[in-house]
């Protein structure tokens, strides 16, 4: 099974700064990884696919970047739409499809 | 707008059965894989089960294998979750998750709004 560890656990930090968001990988998953966006009490939103493509419609202030074991996720200036819960998701083996544990960004 | 629905959540004492639905409009569901995954209160997301479009594909999570079964109907563009021998700890929200077009296999493009399921006596 592939373990996605996620740091930090919480990220505390004012609009317009930026967030960068760290996705560890146990074993090699190439380039297949996805980040999701929680707000609370809504379903999660798929932001980034293939670790540095964009989904349709979500800002260019979102980016991924990341190979093998190590990803990152960076919100370049928070808006304050942008606090929410983030995950990190692989597909390159499985089963399990596995899910890091969550990087929860919160307005300082 | 694509937009599944899960339903058939509510209470239930430890040990019995609840059989969740999705269903889905302006999306048709027979040529993905579809997905359940869960989320207890206040936690991550888990992973549950997956089915492929003809069901010749079928995984489940260790945590319920052998209680929990996934199934489809595409002629009804439907996706279930029979969960039987129910345990505090499958109490969570689940959502009904498919992948699309656009972004590659086993990717959840699109998510059901979610069905809470409560285990307590």
């Amino acid at each position: 099974e592939i373990v996605l560890t996620q740091s930090p656990a919480t990220l505390s930090l004012s609009p317009g700064e930026s967030a960068t968001l760290s996705c560890r990988a146990s074993q090699s998953i190439s380039t297949y990884l996805a980040w999701y966006q929680q707000k609370p009490g809504q379903a999660p939103r798929l932001l980034i696919y293939d670790a540095s493509h964009r989904a349709t419609g979500i800002p260019a202030r979102f980016s991924g970047s990341g190979s093998g074991t190590d990803f990152t996720l960076t919100i370049s200036s928070l808006e304050p739409e942008d606090f929410a819960v983030y995950y990190c998701q692989q597909r390159s083996i499985w089963p399990p499809l596995t899910f890091g544990g969550g990087t929860e960004v919160e307005i300082k | 707008e694509v937009q599944l629905v899960e339903s058939g959540g509510g209470l239930v004492k430890p040990g019995g059965s609840l059989r969740l639905s999705c269903g889905a409009s302006k999306f048709t569901l027979r040529t993905y894989f579809i997905h359940w995954v869960r989320q207890a209160p206040g936690k991550g997301l888990e992973w549950v089960s997956s089915i492929s479009s003809s069901s010749t594909y079928i995984y489940y999570a260790d945590s319920v294998q052998g209680r929990f079964t996934i199934s489809r109907d595409n002629a009804k563009n439907s996706l279930y979750l029979q969960m039987n021998s129910l345990r505090a700890e499958d109490t969570a929200v689940y959502y009904c998750a498919s992948e699309g077009d656009s972004y590659g296999p086993y990717y959840f493009q699109y998510w059901g709004q979610g069905s809470l399921v409560t285990v307590s006596s």
